[in-house]
């Protein structure tokens, strides 16, 4: 069975500072890592993904198999950040990408 | 095309009656989410078509629970008997087949069973 562990509820920084949102994962397979977000009376969106290696809106995250970790990071927080952050696995054998979801943290910058 | 859409976006209902709720999922897409997101907690997957076909089904869908995709296009999510637990969001997603394919969520239905 899958499953993603967000450990904070709620991260609040000040704009500039640093920010890490942590994920951890158990899967017995290569999962694939998500970061979804939603902002505030917006759906759901996909961030960014780990095998595409990209950063989008100054975040990144890095796939971590030793520590089954996909920690979420940006070096300075803007205002327009404050959101609900999601990460999520999809397996990569069968299951037709489903996702399994953390809890959620909820991130507040500010000013 | 602007999206997924889901209909209606909430729905009261009294504990025991049927609800049922509609997701439109992106044109070009052959794979139909269902998630729940209760107060708190992530969506929790559901079942998921491709095309017409319902090739999964989580446990936390009970029997009072059904789906369907008549003809590959809308989906239809039915409760029976609703009662106060399913009191959630109902979230619906659309992606291609591709491996990884990126899943675009609508804006939920959001159900209060009373």
């Amino acid at each position: 069975a899958q499953r993603v562990t967000q450990p904070e509820k709620l991260l609040s920084v000040f704009k500039g500072a640093p920010v890490e949102l942590k994920c951890n994962y158990s899967y017995s397979g290569s999962p694939e890592l998500f970061w979804y977000v939603q902002y505030s009376r917006q759906r759901l969106q996909l961030l960014l993904r780990h095998i595409s290696r990209e950063s989008i809106k100054g975040f990144t995250a890095d796939l971590n198999k030793g520590e089954t970790s996909f920690h979420l990071k940006k070096p300075f927080a803007q205002e327009e950040d404050s959101a609900m952050y999601y990460c999520a696995l999809s397996a990569t054998q069968g299951g037709g990408n489903k996702l399994t979801f953390g809890t959620g943290t909820q991130l507040k910058v500010e000013l | 095309d602007t999206g997924v859409s889901q209909d209606p976006r909430h729905k009261i209902t009294k504990r025991g009656q049927n609800v049922t709720f509609r997701c439109d999922p992106i044109s070009e897409h052959n794979r139909l989410y269902w998630y729940r997101q209760t107060l708190g907690q992530g969506p929790e997957f559901l079942t998921y078509f491709q095309n017409e076909a319902q090739l999964e089904k989580s446990r936390l869908l009970s029997d009072r629970f059904s789906a369907e995709r008549p003809k590959g296009s809308f989906s239809t999510l039915e409760i029976q008997r609703t009662e106060q637990g399913d009191s959630a969001m109902y979230l619906c997603a659309s992606s291609s087949t591709a491996p990884g394919g990126e899943q675009y969520f609508g804006p939920g239905t959001r159900l209060t069973v009373t």
